[in-house]
């Protein structure tokens, strides 16, 4: 069974840097049939897709335009975990942050299956 | 900021049959890209309702099912229950947006 456990800050001052944790169990980041992404959900912004990391023959990352100039995520194969860093945040940075597997038709990027497991999510406040 | 557009709540009585809308546009929904559904109870992560349109992943029962025509997609909820109420969402790629979007969700009550 495919689990995924955040951990990071729940608190972060204006102009810092978020930085989230999503430790893999029961599959690998480096998995040719998965994609692993950050995802975000406030009460003004809906849920929000930040970005993504999948390995096929080599990384691959794509972010949200929304944030593509503050972002970064990483994957970690020696922890099999990935992370999110979210630069110079501000007040509108405030949500819940999720990780989550997308799952592809194996060797592809087709992403038939959903987001098919998630983490616990982690409720992150920006502010002095 | 949601490009894909669902009514903010449907009701229904126990045993009923509702839909819920997901109104999308020719980059996304109608640019033939998959549609999942989403639910999401209080205080937890979103759960895989429907992927690929009209696919039920193991463990969710039949009453839920999924469609897709042109630029918008549905899912239907029938014999409804009192533990499906819940927000759902609906969730695509968005071709100009280069990214997946989700939907503006809608919540469900039993009645």
């Amino acid at each position: 069974q495919v689990q995924l456990q955040q951990s990071g800050p729940g608190l972060v001052k204006p102009s810092q840097t978020l930085s989230l944790t999503c430790a893999i169990s029961g599959d690998s980041v480096s998995s040719n049939s998965a994609a692993w992404n950050w995802i975000r959900q406030s009460p003004s912004r809906g849920l929000e897709w930040l970005g993504r990391t999948y390995y096929r023959s080599r990384w691959y990352n794509d972010y949200a335009i929304s944030v593509k100039s503050r972002i970064t995520i990483n994957p970690d194969t020696s922890k099999n975990q990935f992370s999110l860093q979210l630069n110079s945040v501000t007040p509108e940075d405030t949500a819940v942050y999720y990780c989550a597997r997308a799952k592809a038709v194996a060797g592809t990027k087709y992403f038939y299956y959903g987001m098919d497991v998630w983490g616990q999510g982690t409720t992150v406040t920006v502010s002095s | 900021q949601s490009v894909l557009t669902q009514p903010p709540s449907v009701s229904g009585a126990p045993g009923q049959r509702v839909t819920i809308s997901c109104t999308g546009s020719s980059s996304n929904i109608g640019a033939a890209y998959d549609v999942h559904w989403y639910q999401q109870l209080p205080g937890t992560a979103p759960k895989l309702l429907i992927y690929g349109n009209s696919n039920r992943p193991s463990g969710v029962p039949d009453r839920f099912s999924g469609s897709k025509s042109g630029t918008s997609a549905s899912l239907a909820i029938t014999g409804l229950q009192a533990e499906d109420e819940a927000d759902y969402y609906c969730q695509s790629y968005d071709s100009s947006l280069s990214g997946y979007v989700f939907g503006t969700g809608t919540k469900v009550t039993v009645l």
